[in-house]
């Protein structure tokens, strides 16, 4: 049963406008929320992060919000760009746990 | 610099076959981690390690053995390969596990046949 849901499998956007990207979780434990960025044939890539004691990071274009209460995240790209096309997954972890779980991830795909 | 160095990059194996995927960091990492990807299903954790001597098991254990006999190397063995574990796997280490930033290797794409 998966703890991290992704339930956009794909995403298509206008370069130049902004992407979100939405997680769910059902795993109350989780207090540490990571995006990572696949382009195909690569590994992927770590994106941003944010700890449950806030409710927003930003990092450049990409800015993500956590709601606690709705065990709900998402991750804005604004403005996108093609490069940005790529699959962005969600991952989350516990506090005492090394482990990470994942979403199955959304692709992303800019037009010009 | 290389980071996490995964060998080989393809393989194509008959069922029955064992193999053993290379995993090599050179980050000082105490914590590395073997998952799979499949469609629809995302990255899913196979076997994990917090140190030199220490694994467990993750998501998706059965069918693959771990050993973690140094800090750099952390290689996935497969027993006997099964169609079923057709799959890209991915290792990835980190400075403490799922806190901080993993970084991951190029990745091995792997058909059982």
């Amino acid at each position: 049963d998966q703890q991290v849901k992704q339930n956009s499998p794909s995403l298509s956007v206008q370069e130049g406008r902004i992407s979100i990207l939405n997680c769910d979780y059902t795993n109350s434990m989780f207090d540490y929320f990571l995006w990572y960025k696949k382009y195909p044939a690569e590994g992927p890539t770590f994106l941003i992060s944010i700890s449950s004691i806030k409710d927003k990071n930003e990092d450049g274009r990409f800015t993500v919000f956590l709601n606690k209460s709705a065990k709900h995240l998402s991750l804005h790209i604004v403005p996108s760009q093609p490069g940005d096309s790529a699959v962005y997954f969600c991952a989350a972890s516990a506090s005492g746990d090394y482990k990470l779980s994942f979403g199955a991830g959304t692709t992303v795909t800019v037009r010009a | 610099n290389a980071g996490v160095t995964q060998t080989p990059k393809f393989q194509v194996l008959k069922t029955g076959q064992s193999m053993t995927l290379q995993c090599a960091q050179d980050m000082n990492h105490e914590y590395m981690s073997w998952y799979r990807q499949d469609p629809g299903m995302g990255l899913r954790l196979i076997h994990y390690s917090v140190g030199a001597g220490i694994t467990d098991q993750g998501e998706v254990p059965n069918g693959y053995n771990v050993s973690r006999s140094t800090t750099e190397d952390f290689p996935l063995r497969l027993l006997s390969a099964a169609p079923s574990q057709t799959s890209v796997y991915f290792c990835a280490s980190s400075y403490s596990g799922g806190r901080t930033e993993a970084f991951f290797g190029q990745g091995t794409r792997l058909t059982v046949v």
